[in-house]
């Protein structure tokens, strides 16, 4: 398995400012997911982060608005950027697991934008 | 996004039954995952299933890789007030290690 934490755990921002959100996992893994949970949706995956490499972007989500940092194995950030009430959300990280199948979650940060 | 079909949608249910969900897809995978989710918390991991036909347990909760690798159910044995939440399925697509997520399955037990 694999324990992850976010910070912070929740926020409230002004419209047209940015919040970066970081992700810390407790062991080195390959590949970090970056989702979005919309009030009483499910979840949507909005990029991969691979350490080393740029972030693979999910349709509908762009580079502009969700800059995402994957600076080492452990360790992830997701921006976004100018944001809108439409950005109120729930963002999730995830890791894959060590086996490699599995996807483990941090707590997530509650966004709400005014 | 993409996204799994998951039924039902919602469920209230009394104290000690059992449950069952399920997700299907018109989609093939090589992996279901299952999580529940408490407000205010992410996803945690229930149970993992690796091939099809494969029946897995996890104290009360058991779960099965649909034969056809479209689908997979998973069923709750005497229910209890914290087995409260929203249940979602996951599936990761053949040849991809991305997983889909189903619309989930939001649960109360009534005591």
């Amino acid at each position: 398995s694999a324990v992850i934490s976010q910070k912070p755990s929740r926020d409230i921002c002004q419209r047209g400012t940015s919040l970066t959100i970081q992700c810390q996992v407790d062991s080195q893994v390959t590949m970090m997911f970056w989702y979005r949970q919309q009030p009483g949706q499910s979840l949507t995956l909005i990029a991969t982060a691979n350490q080393g490499s740029e972030a693979t972007y999910e349709s509908g989500f762009v580079i502009d608005k969700f800059p995402i940092s994957r600076p080492n194995l452990t360790f992830s950030t997701l921006t976004v950027s100018n944001m809108s009430p439409e950005d109120s959300s729930i963002y999730l990280c995830s890791s894959e697991g060590t086996g490699g199948n599995e996807q483990f979650f941090g707590p997530g940060t509650r966004l709400t934008v005014l | 996004g993409q996204q799994l079909n998951q039924s039902p949608q919602s469920m209230f249910i009394q104290e000690g039954e059992d449950v069952s969900m399920n997700c299907t897809s018109s989609s093939i995978f090589n992996t279901w995952l299952w999580y529940k989710q408490d407000p205010g918390e992410g996803p945690v991991l229930l149970i993992a299933l690796y091939k099809a036909g494969e029946l897995t347990s996890n104290g009360r909760l058991t779960a099965q890789f649909g034969i056809t690798r479209k689908d997979s159910f998973l069923n709750i044995s005497a229910s209890i007030p914290s087995d409260v939440g929203i249940y979602f399925c996951a599936g990761q697509l053949s040849g991809t290690y991305k997983y889909i997520f189903g619309t989930g399955t939001r649960l109360k037990v009534l005591a």
